[in-house]
């Protein structure tokens, strides 16, 4: 089945400072690429997500980028705020398997003011 | 605007006692999940519901029964409970996925405590 490793595991930056995650996956019919932002005592929340079509995603201070040769993707947070104090986890999921989304193990990402 | 709503919020179960998680969602979509999360671990998915009327196995659903009792609402249940499956539960769904995977919307979790 599909594997995805996420590093790093915490990430501490400065208010401001770009934030970059990365996460790998094995399995190269994986097709979506969502990630997730996990705040305190919640669910998680879909923040931007990619599919194997595209090879970068843009949302105001998120983007995602997508090397499906090398099967790796990554979410970068750029002028990072203190909101952004959470956790991050990735996923990837295939068509035709039920949605089914494979997680990364997450990455605790801590803005200091 | 609840989106998805799971209860109850918390739980403490003694070992061997059963318990119902519930799930509901209003954004009417045909698939839902059930998930546990694990310290400093992603997600893992027991069950899942393509549609109302099937259900399937995820990664982890031994020890677990579920119910898809009708478009809106999708139950998680431990017949015999044991420590290990001491965890945060979460409920999600998601759009009918046809040619393309659809976003999946989750619930606050239940965290579930088994003594």
């Amino acid at each position: 089945g599909e594997n995805v490793e996420q590093h790093p595991s915490t990430l501490s930056v400065q208010e401001g400072d770009s934030a970059v995650i990365k996460c790998t996956y094995s399995d190269s019919a994986s097709n979506y690429f969502p990630w997730y932002k996990q705040e305190l005592g919640k669910g998680p929340q879909l923040i931007i997500d990619i599919r194997s079509n595209v090879g970068e995603k843009k949302d105001q201070r998120i983007a995602v980028t997508l090397n499906k040769t090398a099967k790796h993707f990554s979410l970068h947070i750029t002028e990072t705020q203190p909101e952004d104090s959470a956790v991050y986890f990735c996923a990837a999921s295939k068509v035709n398997a039920g949605n089914m989304l494979t997680f990364g193990g997450g990455t605790r990402l801590m803005v200091k003011p | 605007n609840a989106g998805v709503t799971q209860t109850p919020k918390f739980q403490v179960l003694k070992t061997g006692q059963s318990m119902t998680l519930q799930c509901a969602q209003d954004m009417n979509h045909n698939s839902m999940y059930w998930y546990r999360q694990d310290p400093g671990m992603g997600l893992r998915l027991i069950y899942y519901s393509a549609s109302e009327g099937t259900t399937d196995k995820g990664e982890v659903p031994n020890g677990y029964n579920v119910s898809r009792l009708n478009k809106r609402e999708f139950s998680l249940r431990l017949e015999s409970a044991a420590p290990s499956q001491t965890s945060v539960y979460f409920c999600a769904s998601s759009a009918l996925t046809g040619y393309a995977n659809q976003p999946q919307h989750f619930g606050d979790g239940t965290r579930l405590s088994i003594l």
